[in-house]
C-alpha cells in the first residue's frame, strides 16, 4: 500500500502569513492531486500536476510536484480566512485505478 | 446540477445489521469509488468501479461489498456492519479512471455512519 505522509497536521496562522504544506511518499505517482475540504462538505479538486519538476499557480496558491514525482508542495501566499480547511493531496498510480490520499493538514487561518 | 447524491448522510446502526449506503451520479461518469474518512488517516479507498460490471478493491475493502449494476448507482453495503466501520463516507466519480492526467474527481457530501 502506498503511502503519503502530509506535514504539518495542524497549522493555525494570521491573515496574510504565508504557509507552505508538504506531501511526501517513498513512491513514485503518475500525477498528483489537490484538494480543499470544508466541514459537512466533500473535498473540492483544486489542481492536478502530472510533470516531474512542474508548478502550476491558482491565485495565490502555488503547486509544485517533485522532480521525481514522489512529492509536493502547495504555498499559501498572504493567507485569509477563507482558505481556511482540510487540505489533501492524492497520488494516482502504482497499481490499478487507485487513487491514494494524504493525511490531510488542516489549515485555520484567523483574523 | 451535476452531482454526486449519497444516502443516508447520517446512520446510527447496531452490530450485524446490514445495511446499504447508496450512490448515484448523473454525469455519466465511467469510474466510481468509495473511501471512508477518518482522524489522522486521511481517505482510504475501499472499492472502485471501471465500469458496469467491474469492481476492485481499494486498500481496506474488508467487511464491505459493492455492485455496479448500472451505470449511474454505485451502492456500498455493509453485511454485517460492526463498530470499527464507524467513519465518514464518501462516494465519488469522475468521467474516467484516476491515473488519467484529466481525471476531475466529484464528490459526494458525505455519510457519517456510526455502529454501536
Amino acid at each position: 500500500t502506498q503511502l503519503l505522509e502530509q506535514s504539518p497536521q495542524f497549522l493555525s496562522i494570521q491573515e496574510g502569513e504565508n504557509l507552505t504544506v508538504y506531501c511526501n511518499s517513498s513512491s513514485v505517482f503518475s500525477s498528483l492531486q489537490w484538494y480543499r475540504q470544508e466541514p459537512g462538505e466533500g473535498p473540492v479538486l483544486l489542481v492536478t500536476v502530472v510533470t516531474g519538476g512542474e508548478v502550476k499557480k491558482l491565485k495565490r496558491l502555488t503547486f509544485q510536484f517533485g522532480d521525481a514525482r514522489k512529492d509536493s508542495s502547495l504555498h499559501i501566499t498572504a493567507a485569509q480566512p477563507g482558505d481556511t480547511g482540510l487540505y489533501l493531496c492524492a497520488g494516482a498510480g502504482g497499481g490499478g485505478n487507485k487513487l491514494t490520499f494524504g493525511t490531510g493538514t488542516q489549515l485555520k487561518v484567523e483574523l | 446540477e451535476a452531482q454526486v447524491t449519497q444516502n443516508p448522510r447520517y446512520l446510527i446502526t447496531v452490530t450485524g445489521k446490514k445495511l446499504t449506503v447508496t450512490c448515484s451520479q448523473n454525469m455519466n461518469h465511467e469510474y466510481m469509488s468509495w473511501y471512508r474518512q477518518d482522524p489522522g488517516l486521511g481517505l482510504r479507498q475501499i472499492y472502485y468501479s471501471m465500469n458496469v460490471e467491474v469492481t476492485d478493491k481499494g486498500d481496506v475493502p474488508e467487511g464491505y461489498k459493492v455492485s455496479r449494476k448500472e451505470k449511474r448507482n454505485f451502492p456500498l453495503i455493509l453485511e454485517s456492519p460492526s463498530p470499527n466501520q464507524t467513519s465518514l463516507y464518501f462516494c465519488a466519480s469522475s468521467r474516467q479512471g484516476v491515473l488519467s492526467g484529466a481525471n476531475v474527481l466529484t464528490f459526494g457530501a458525505g455519510s457519517r455512519l456510526t455502529v454501536l
